[in-house]
């Protein structure tokens, strides 16, 4: 069964905590995706990654990080330096460059408490 | 800088009437363009796709859409809505320079019986 996987659905993390969100696919994409969704914003980059081992900053990367250590996998850190974590956090991914749509997860919704 | 712009925060349409949710775009070169719907609590869910050649785009759960080169806009349209195509739909455009999807803010279409 082909796809993304996201996971947890749901987290809750405390106030100067880092947190992890899962993202994996088994869909041989090379290019994967992270986006932050807020009400009334749409979706907004925050970091891509075209290839292994290779990431770039997307238009809201402060506060967060990310590895590609493996083709299937594009885990995103959520630092105590992202003042307004709480949101909901999309994972894509993309063939190539010969592709054109991307494949969306179906979410972590993060809240601070 | 490429970027789409969706006007209406909220469309309202009866069920059995066509629906029309409006984006425009503003591009440097050819415009790829895209519509994705989102349900509630879940990830983006690809409908359709213009990169070249016929106007009329026809998609999944039978929407289309019509691309306007003069207007710059690429509108998602059904001739007779349903209440379950109640979601939040989102226009997008690839910027090739860096392959990433650009995405608007949203229409919510709510669909009454």
């Amino acid at each position: 069964d082909g796809g993304i996987t996201q996971s947890p659905k749901y987290l809750f993390r405390k106030e100067g905590q880092n947190v992890t969100l899962s993202c994996e696919q088994n869909l041989n994409h090379d290019a994967m995706y992270w986006y932050r969704q807020d009400p009334g914003q749409g979706l907004r980059l925050i970091y891509y990654s075209q290839i292994v081992n290779d990431f770039q900053k997307g238009d809201i990367a402060e506060g967060y990080s990310v590895s590609r250590e493996k083709k299937e996998s594009f885990p995103l850190t959520v630092t105590s330096a992202q003042k307004n974590p709480t949101a909901f956090y999309l994972c894509a991914s993309k063939s190539g460059w010969a592709e054109h749509e991307a494949f969306f997860g179906q979410g972590t919704r993060l809240t601070v408490v | 800088a490429q970027s789409v712009a969706q006007p209406e925060d909220q469309v309202n349409v009866a069920e059995g009437n066509p629906l029309t949710v409006k984006c425009t775009y503003s591009v440097s070169g050819n415009p790829y363009l895209f519509w994705y719907v989102q349900y509630p609590n879940r990830g983006l869910q690809f409908l359709l796709k213009y990169i070249t050649g016929d106007n009329l785009v026809k998609g999944s759960y039978g929407f289309e859409a019509e691309f306007n080169k003069s207007q710059t806009s690429f509108h998602l349209k059904k001739p007779s809505a349903l209440v379950s195509d109640s979601a939040l739909y989102f226009c997008a455009v690839r910027d090739l320079n860096t392959d990433k999807l650009i995405f608007g803010t949203g229409t919510r279409l709510q669909v009454f019986p």
